[in-house]
Order: C-alpha cells, then sequence, then structure tokens
C-alpha cells in the first residue's frame, strides 16, 4: 500500500520561530509537492521538487523554503514562522511524466503559530 | 488564467439524491481534469480523472461531465450515501513534454454532506 507520511499531524509553534515540517513517501517517486490548505481557498502550491535536490516555486513560494536531500524526503522550511502561517499543510508524490498525473497525499500537518 | 473556480462552496443532499459540483477553468492549454475526495483527517485522494477527448466519463456512481467550448467540467455522484459526505476538489493541469512535472491547479473545494 503506497504511503506518504508526515512527520506531525498537529503542531503549534511560536511567531518567529523557525520550523521544519517532514514528509516522507516510500513509492520511489520522483516528484514531491507541498501544499497548504485553508478554508475557501483549497489547495494552494507552495513547492514543488521533481528530482533530488531540485526544486520549483509554486504560486505561494514567499516565507518558505525547501530541502530534498534523499529521493523518499521533501522538508518544508518555515524560516521564521507568522501567524498568517497557521494552516494545514500537505504534502504529496507522484511519479514522473503522464502517469505522475495522480498525487498520492499524507494526511497533513496543521500548524498553528501563536 | 491559471485559475480553476468551483461552486457551490457547501451543497447538503439527501440520501438517494443527485449530488452535482461543478468548475470552471480559463485556461485552454489545460488536458487533464481530476476530482479529489478528501475525508475529515486525511489527504485527498484522487476520485475519478477526465481527458477532453471524451464529454463524460463514470466510475460506479460518480460521473464526470465535461463540456470542452463551455471550458467547464462537472461531478455527478448518483445515489448520494452518507459516506460520501466529504470535501471535493476539482483540478486541472497541462500536460508537458518529456515528462517533465504538472502542476494542478486545484479548485477551493466543495463541502458535501448527505443525509440520511
Amino acid at each position: 500500500d503506497v504511503k506518504v507520511t508526515q512527520s506531525s499531524r498537529y503542531l503549534v509553534k511560536r511567531t518567529g520561530e523557525k520550523v521544519f515540517l517532514e514528509c516522507v513517501q516510500d513509492m520511489d517517486h520522483e516528484n514531491m509537492f507541498w501544499y497548504r490548505q485553508d478554508p475557501g481557498l483549497g489547495l494552494r502550491l507552495i513547492y514543488f521538487s521533481y528530482d533530488v535536490k531540485m526544486k520549483e516555486k509554486g504560486d505561494i513560494p514567499e516565507g518558505y523554503s525547501v530541502s530534498r536531500e534523499k529521493k523518499e524526503r521533501f522538508s518544508l522550511i518555515l524560516e521564521s514562522a507568522s501567524t498568517n502561517q497557521t494552516s494545514m499543510y500537505l504534502c504529496a508524490s507522484s511519479l514522473r511524466g503522464r502517469l505522475g498525473e495522480k498525487l498520492f497525499f499524507g494526511s497533513g500537518t496543521q500548524l498553528s503559530v501563536l | 488564467q491559471q485559475q480553476v473556480k468551483q461552486s457551490p462552496q457547501s451543497l447538503i443532499v439527501q440520501k438517494g439524491g443527485i449530488s452535482i459540483i461543478n468548475c470552471a477553468y480559463e485556461n485552454t492549454a489545460f488536458d487533464y481534469f481530476p476530482w479529489y475526495q478528501q475525508f475529515p483527517g486525511k489527504g485527498p485522494a484522487l476520485l475519478i480523472a477526465i481527458r477532453p477527448d471524451v464529454s463524460e466519463k463514470k466510475e460506479g456512481r460518480f460521473t464526470i461531465s465535461f463540456n470542452k467550448s463551455a471550458k467547464q467540467f462537472s461531478l455527478h455522484i448518483m445515489d448520494s450515501q452518507p459516506g460520501d459526505s466529504a470535501t471535493y476538489f476539482c483540478a486541472a493541469s497541462r500536460s508537458l513534454y518529456g515528462g517533465a512535472t504538472n502542476k494542478l491547479i486545484f479548485g477551493t473545494g466543495t463541502l458535501l454532506a448527505v443525509q440520511p
């Protein structure tokens, strides 16, 4: 059974803290994605990676960075957390190419920044 | 041009009824239109998808209807059941050459509640 695992289900951090959200997939997928989900705004792409050490900005990259040192792991970093980054964060992975259109999502990390 | 507009924001349907969720897009280069289903506490999961070479695709009680000229597509859930209660997202993307990564553009979501 395919699996995308996010390290924390709930996380509470303080304004200004550096926050790491971790995601691991066991499907040998080339592509990995970070989305944030907010009520009324749907899923918005923050960053994605199509290979180890490669990354591309999504639609809302400001305030975030990512790291992909190994194929199975994709980390989202909030350099200095702010209250407007309180959100549900979803990691996803997919195969490269036409078959890669199906995204497999993790269960999400609900981040609260106080 | 990159947006996918989804409506309604929420929907209440009686058990056995038909649930209909609509989406519209602007970018004519989009050629892949999936629907994702998300239950509380879970990530979204692919439900059904369509390409513009067909006008309809059916999988069990779920049907996608696609209108290329109107740039609209919709999800129909026949004989809706309480277990269908979830958030539904439409999405769109365009195929890229050379196996490059496709970026899905998601709609804003529809919260469906099917009452027993």
